[in-house]
């Protein structure tokens, strides 16, 4: 069964600066998605970035962007220019695509605190 | 067009009762899928629904269990609660193989 393990806690951030969440990982799987979602405190899981396991370019969505490395299964997500509004619990969550529906397991998260 | 929305926001239950949730899924999508987020911790999955059927299970006990009606909206049934049943109930709901889960408010539930 695939892990995901979130190491980090809590994370605090000063306003305008950059932070790194880590995420590792544990599958015997070659292919699969990861998946970094926001969970503000309204409690809607927002998906952040998606990252497919068989691109070796590292994805980014505007001020998000992840650093993927799959031989040491690490899937860390960098947060640039925080804004008040990145203040949430961060969850790193992995999906096997061997089958068609298979379920996100997520880690037990990261709570991200910005400081202005 | 409206997202996943999900029934009731805010439940309160008594040790033993029964518990039902409602998931109505986001326009297009066929497939439902139940999570279990306790205090403190990442969603666990409970099962999945397409055509009406259960398609997939997490490791969740009999207690557990759910409904998916022709129109794709769900239902999440819970016997006899335990206080460890009080958690945040997400729903989330997608379409054919689409990589990308839409997750519902959640209903959080309290067993006292």
């Amino acid at each position: 069964a695939q892990t995901v393990t979130q190491s980090q806690p809590e994370m605090s951030v000063q306003e305008a600066e950059t932070v790194t969440l880590s995420c590792t990982y544990d599958t015997s799987e070659s292919d699969y998605y990861l998946f970094w979602y926001k969970q503000p405190p309204s409690r809607q899981m927002i998906l952040v970035i998606r990252q497919e396991a068989y691109k070796q370019q590292n994805a980014t969505e505007n001020r998000f962007s992840v650093n993927f490395q799959k031989a040491a299964k690490s899937f860390s997500l960098k947060i640039s220019d925080s804004q008040l509004g990145d203040a949430a619990m961060y969850f790193c969550a992995y999906r096997s695509t061997n089958s068609g529906n298979t379920p996100l397991v997520f880690g037990k998260g990261t709570r991200l605190s910005v400081i202005a | 067009d409206a997202g996943v929305t999900q029934s009731p926001t805010h439940l309160i239950k008594t040790r033993g009762q029964q518990v039902t949730l409602r998931c109505s899924p986001k326009s297009g999508h066929d497939t439902v899928s139940w999570y279990q987020q306790a205090l403190g911790q990442g969603p666990q999955f409970i099962f999945q629904y397409y055509e009406e059927e259960e398609r997939q299970r997490g490791n969740f006990p009999d207690r557990f269990s759910g409904h998916q009606f022709p129109n794709y909206s769900s239902e999440l049934n819970v016997n006899a609660l335990l206080l460890g049943d009080s958690a945040l109930y997400l729903c989330a709901s997608h379409r054919g193989n689409s990589y990308e889960q839409y997750f519902g408010p959640g209903t959080r539930l309290t067993v006292t």
